[in-house]
């Protein structure tokens, strides 16, 4: 299996500008995770969705930020508009409890570096 | 308020020596902790981790310790080797929280040939 899969790796923007980052879950794990890494706070979970339903977005910081999950192979995390706090390491994962594998084991994606100038 | 906290954001240790890296918790429903090892450029990757009936789980060089009275676990490395150079995050959840994550800031472990 390729793992989790996100793009873009890098990204620098603007402030102001819309950014999307996107996110191809393993195939057949049905929960799908969005996280930010920043020095100060470490992992954040922003946003969850399991069977591509969000199931607790409390962790999304301001309505600048929305997460879809169209299907099951397919996830956008979205802020618009930019600002220049929201740079950081933002990383996706994905894992399915019902595998017989560890509780609660996730799959991370390599994370995409934003920077917003 | 951060309920997981790893309070040493760096560690040095000589190859072949234990590493040692702590972590402290807040939330008293949480029953299940995880190591996660993160290297630089990549996502992190599970480790290792341990349930709250427990109070040791080892799995090769690795072993987790949990005092559950004190809100605290450990991650023990014996013997260190310069590969597990890495930052190390302590994760924990419950069982409410349906796979609900609660990271750490992380420990940069550094491991001196």
């Amino acid at each position: 299996d390729a793992g989790v899969i996100q793009s873009p790796r890098h990204e620098v923007t603007e402030m102001g500008q819309e950014v999307t980052l996107r996110c191809k879950p393993i195939s057949g794990h049905d929960y799908l995770f969005w996280y930010r890494q920043t020095m100060m706070r470490g992992l954040e979970l922003l946003i969850y969705f399991n069977n591509n339903v969000p199931i607790d977005d409390s962790g999304m910081p301001e309505d600048r930020f929305s997460a879809k999950m169209p299907n099951a192979s397919f996830s956008t995390l979205k802020i618009q508009p930019s600002e220049p706090r929201d740079s950081a390491v933002y990383f996706c994962a994905s894992t399915n409890p019902t595998a017989g594998g560890r509780r609660d084991t996730q799959y991370f994606g390599p994370g995409t570096r934003l920077t917003v100038l | 308020d951060q309920q997981v906290k790893q309070n040493s954001p760096s560690l040095s240790v000589q190859e072949g020596r234990i590493s040692i890296l702590n972590c402290d918790y807040t939330n008293s429903m949480f029953d299940y902790f995880l190591w996660y090892k993160k290297y630089p450029a990549e996502g992190p990757t599970f480790l290792i981790s341990i349930s709250s009936i427990k109070d040791k789980n080892e799995d090769g060089r690795f072993t987790v310790f949990l005092n559950k009275s004190a809100k605290h676990l450990s991650l023990h490395i014996v013997p260190s080797q310069p590969g597990d150079s890495a930052v190390y995050f302590c994760a924990a959840t419950y069982g409410g929280a349906t796979n609900k994550l609660i990271f750490g800031t992380g420990t940069l472990l550094a491991v001196q040939p």
